[in-house]
């Protein structure tokens, strides 16, 4: 599976979008983009996960370049409830057997 | 409300202890994983399962063993445990085939070893 790069840490004021980075540069092509968030002492919970389109669902949208070799996790209101680890992980949709292998991720704060 | 639940949230054992963790999901889900989580380190795959009493290697399945015997129940077994291995475990599931990289995690178990 491709390796992700992303930031290790991002600030975002309540109320504003956050855009969270991550770099896949080696994505082949039949490589999905997943995204998964943790919040402090919980177990990480799924957001949303593209091929090469853009989408969205209720918690977040997902921004695919056309080169596929990087996205954008943006959450558009951002709420201290959003505050966690951002795991962007990039996998092969027919390879596994749904064993992901997390990242370091980013730690978001959300600040009032 | 869909649902892996963990036996224990907080657990301290003794050198040498055998450990259960118990995981538990309600979604009928034919995958099933343990991971642990440490500082610094992320989260990293011991074992999984895909279907009942089978069972596949993680990334670091040295000093665990897993058993499988219901599609519902996943248990994570130390042997003997050891102070390396205190740490906050996690359980997660997913069905097979389309959709299988979606995991539900459960809220983890911080074991501590002593």
């Amino acid at each position: 599976d491709a390796k992700t790069t992303q930031p290790p840490s991002m600030d975002c004021a309540e109320g504003r979008a956050a855009n969270l980075p991550c770099n896949h540069s080696t994505i082949s092509g039949n490589e999905y983009v997943y995204w998964y968030r943790q919040i402090h002492s919980q177990g990480p919970q799924y957001i949303i996960h593209g091929l090469k389109n853009n989408e969205t669902n209720e918690m977040a949208s997902l921004i695919i370049t056309e080169d596929r070799k990087s996205s954008t996790l943006i959450l558009p209101h951002a709420t201290l409830r959003d505050t966690a680890v951002y795991y962007c992980i990039v996998i092969n949709y027919g390879g596994s057997q749904g064993n992901l292998i997390f990242g370091k991720g980013t730690k978001l704060s959300v600040k009032p | 409300d869909v649902k892996v639940t963990q036996s224990s949230r907080y657990l301290v054992k003794r050198t040498g202890e055998k450990v259960f963790l118990e995981c538990v999901q309600d979604m009928d889900h034919e995958n099933m994983f343990w991971y642990r989580q440490d500082p610094g380190l992320g989260l990293r795959l011991i074992y999984f399962s895909y279907d009942v009493k089978m069972k596949e290697k993680g990334d670091i399945p040295e000093g665990y063993s897993v058993s499988r015997e219901k599609k519902e129940r996943f248990s994570l077994i130390l042997e003997s445990a050891s102070t390396n291995q205190t740490s906050m475990y996690l359980c997660a599931s997913s069905r097979a085939g389309t959709g299988r990289e979606k995991l539900f995690f459960g809220s983890g178990t911080q074991l501590s070893v002593l």
